[in-house]
């Protein structure tokens, strides 16, 4: 059975510019929810996915956009980039859209200069 | 809104102490509190998760109790390790509608000092 996995593991990106961050679900699992984590505090939580529509979505303005694939597998998109987007970017897959275990990837740094 | 809080936010101790770390909450609705492990710019390690309808869990040296009345979970690391150093993040999940998310405290820092 394979984890969750994301790539790329480093980005820097400038000001401006446009970046797409992608997430393969572990095995079975329909459910995807991407968190922000800036440097030294908790993940935040951005959205949520469910067989292929957004399902929720935290405080993150709308150039924080996504995708999910008919195999479960998940883009977080965020345009014109602004310095404080710099962060550790984590995505997570569960079963269902329940109150079921999130299972985390290694997780995207994120810098933006 | 929920909100998590991490006491203390640091912790040194010497190796071989036992130790605890805690965690609010300010709403008991939560279907489960999850305790993580993160190391330096590394992504999250699961250490133990708590149904909200249990009072504890363990695995190996480590020991999650829920009082979920009160908001309130603590972790225990019995006999620490230099290994054991990292940041133990706690998070509780909660529904929002009809999405489930997490609510993460901002953790708390662990040195154990050979």
């Amino acid at each position: 059975e394979t984890g969750v996995t994301q790539s790329p593991t480093h980005l820097i990106k400038t000001r401006g510019q446009q970046v797409t961050l992608r997430c393969s679900s572990q095995s079975g699992h329909n459910t995807v929810s991407w968190y922000q984590q800036a440097l030294g505090q908790g993940p935040q939580f951005i959205f949520q996915y469910y067989r292929e529509e957004e399902n929720g979505r935290g405080n993150f303005p709308p150039r924080f956009s996504g995708l999910q694939f008919p195999n479960y597998s998940s883009e977080l998109n965020v345009n014109a980039l602004e310095l404080d987007d710099s962060a550790l970017y984590l995505c997570a897959s569960s079963l269902e859209l329940s109150g079921n275990e999130q299972f985390f990837g290694p997780g995207t740094r994120l810098t933006v200069l | 809104k929920q909100e998590v809080t991490q006491i203390p936010a640091a912790l040194s101790v010497p190796e071989g102490e036992n130790l605890v770390l805690n965690c609010s909450f300010t709403d008991s609705a939560i279907y489960n509190l999850q305790w993580f492990r993160q190391d330096p710019g590394k992504g999250l390690t699961s250490l133990l998760l708590i149904q909200s309808s249990q009072r504890e869990q363990t695995s190996g040296r480590l020991n999650a109790s829920l009082d979920k009345s009160s908001g309130r979970s603590t972790l225990y690391i019995a006999a620490s390790q230099p290994g054991d150093s990292a940041t133990y993040l706690c998070a509780v999940m909660i529904s929002g509608g009809s999405n489930y998310k997490l609510t993460f405290g901002k953790g708390t820092l662990l040195t154990v000092n050979p």
